[in-house]
């Protein structure tokens, strides 16, 4: 099974700076990785696939990069809105399909 | 816009059946694999079970195995979990998701687990 370790844990940013969110896995899944942003009481949304493409609709202040074992999620000037736990998951080798465990994003 | 409607979450005791439903509208179902996640209560994301657009392959999670049984109706549109056995670490949000990345999603669906 392939394991995602998100990092950090929580993240605290004031409004129009940088996140970097990273997601390593204990084994390659190539570039099939994609990350989701889940707000309180509400589903996952699906925000990048193939570990760079961007879902429809996604502003493009998110871009993903990485191949391998190592992915980044880079929110380019964070918004208030933004305030959510994002989760990475991959699906380049499974079953099972696998998430990491988040990364609380806080806008101060 | 595609939509996921889960129905058929409640309160049952340990050991105990439910069958989830997730109805599908606005796509052509068939066509794409469907999924469940489950997510418990403030906390993360767990798979839990696929299958494939035709419907021949089904994959699960090995906290489910042998105990869950995922299926679809494409004359309905609509997606089933069985679940049987139930255990109280089954407790959770049951989501329908579309695709072998999640791209759309349900609601949810809450199962509680308890005597």
């Amino acid at each position: 099974e392939v394991v995602l370790t998100q990092s950090p844990a929580t993240l605290s940013l004031s409004p129009g700076e940088r996140a970097t969110l990273s997601c390593r896995a204990s084994q390659t899944v190539n570039s099939y990785l994609a990350w989701y942003q889940q707000k309180p009481g509400q589903a996952p949304r699906l925000l990048i696939y193939d570990a760079t493409n961007r879902a429809t609709g996604i502003p493009a202040r998110f871009s993903g990069s990485g191949s391998g074992t190592d992915f980044t999620l880079t929110i380019s000037s964070v918004e208030p809105e933004d305030s959510a736990v994002y989760y990475c998951q991959q699906r380049g080798n499974w079953p099972p399909l696998t998430f990491g465990g988040g990364t609380k994003v806080e806008i101060k | 816009e595609v939509q996921l409607v889960e129905s058929g979450g409640g309160l049952v005791q340990p050991g105990g059946c439910l069958r989830l439903s997730c109805a599908a509208s606005e796509f052509t179902f068939g066509t794409y694999a469907m999924n469940w996640v489950r997510q418990t209560p403030g906390k993360g994301l767990e798979w839990v079970s696929t299958i494939s657009g035709s419907s021949v392959d089904s994959f699960y999670a090995d906290s489910v195995r042998g105990r869950f049984t995922i299926s679809s109706d494409n004359s309905k549109t609509t997606l089933y979990l069985q679940m049987n056995n139930l255990r109280a670490d089954d407790t959770a949000v049951y989501y329908c998701a579309t695709g072998y990345y999640f791209d759309n999603w349900g609601q949810g669906t809450l199962v509680t687990v308890s005597s």
